[in-house]
């Protein structure tokens, strides 16, 4: 089976810089996927991550290492929009591209 | 706006009862995805389908069951409510422009009184 491990919170101030990290363990491991939820909303596409590396999206980065299993959301020049919560996600199976996720990390920024 | 829509945005019912939670896809798309959030278990996949077949099953009780319609519209049919089963179901689709990106409608609320 799947499982990942990400905090449960994380909070920062304004204009600083936060990494949320993510390990996982997968029978099959086919990448990295980061989502966005503001409260009662719809999850939201930030990135995914098939090979080791950085790869960064504007104010947020993601990065892979398969050997150890893990990753990490790093998230730039924080705004109070950025509050919301952050789920990493590997597929189900190679069957299907269907998602399992973590436990969310809830991001508070503070003015 | 993902393109995903879901009807209906919220639904009361009672135990026992049975309801009809319906999700488009985005335009293109042929995979259709229904997760489950509830507080204490967090984001679960339920179960895809892809151009009308079933294509992977996650924690899917058997009292649930879902299909896509020629449309590629899909329906997830929860019978014999009980309590637990209160909390907000994700429709999401993928596939026009990448396989790898999920497109998450807004969510039907469930409140089984």
């Amino acid at each position: 089976g799947q499982s990942l491990e990400q905090p449960s919170e994380v909070t920062a101030v304004e204009g600083a810089i936060v990494q949320i990290n993510c390990t996982y363990q997968t029978s099959g491991f086919y990448g990295l996927s980061w989502y966005q939820q503001h409260d009662g909303g719809a999850p939201t596409f930030l990135s995914y991550n098939a090979l080791d590396g950085l790869e960064e999206t504007g104010r947020f980065s993601s990065f892979l290492s398969r050997s150890d299993s893990y990753g990490y959301l790093l998230l730039q020049e924080l705004q109070m929009k950025d509050s919301a919560s952050y789920f990493c996600a590997v597929r189900a199976n190679q069957a299907g591209t269907a998602l399992i996720f973590g436990k969310g990390t809830t991001l508070s920024v503070s003015s | 706006d993902s393109g995903v829509t879901q009807t209906p945005k919220h639904l009361i019912t009672a135990t026992g009862q049975r309801v009809t939670l319906r999700c488009s896809p985005r335009s293109g798309d042929l995979s259709v995805y229904w997760y489950q959030q509830s507080l204490d278990q967090g984001l679960q996949f339920l179960i895809q389908y892809y151009n009308g077949e079933e294509r992977a099953k996650g924690n899917i009780l058997e009292r649930f069951s879902a299909q896509q319609f020629p449309d590629l519209h899909s329906e997830l049919n929860l019978s014999s409510l009980e309590l637990g089963d209160s909390a907000l179901y994700f429709c999401a689709s993928s596939g026009r422009d990448s396989r790898e990106t999920q497109y998450f409608g807004p969510g039907t609320r469930l409140l089984v009184l």
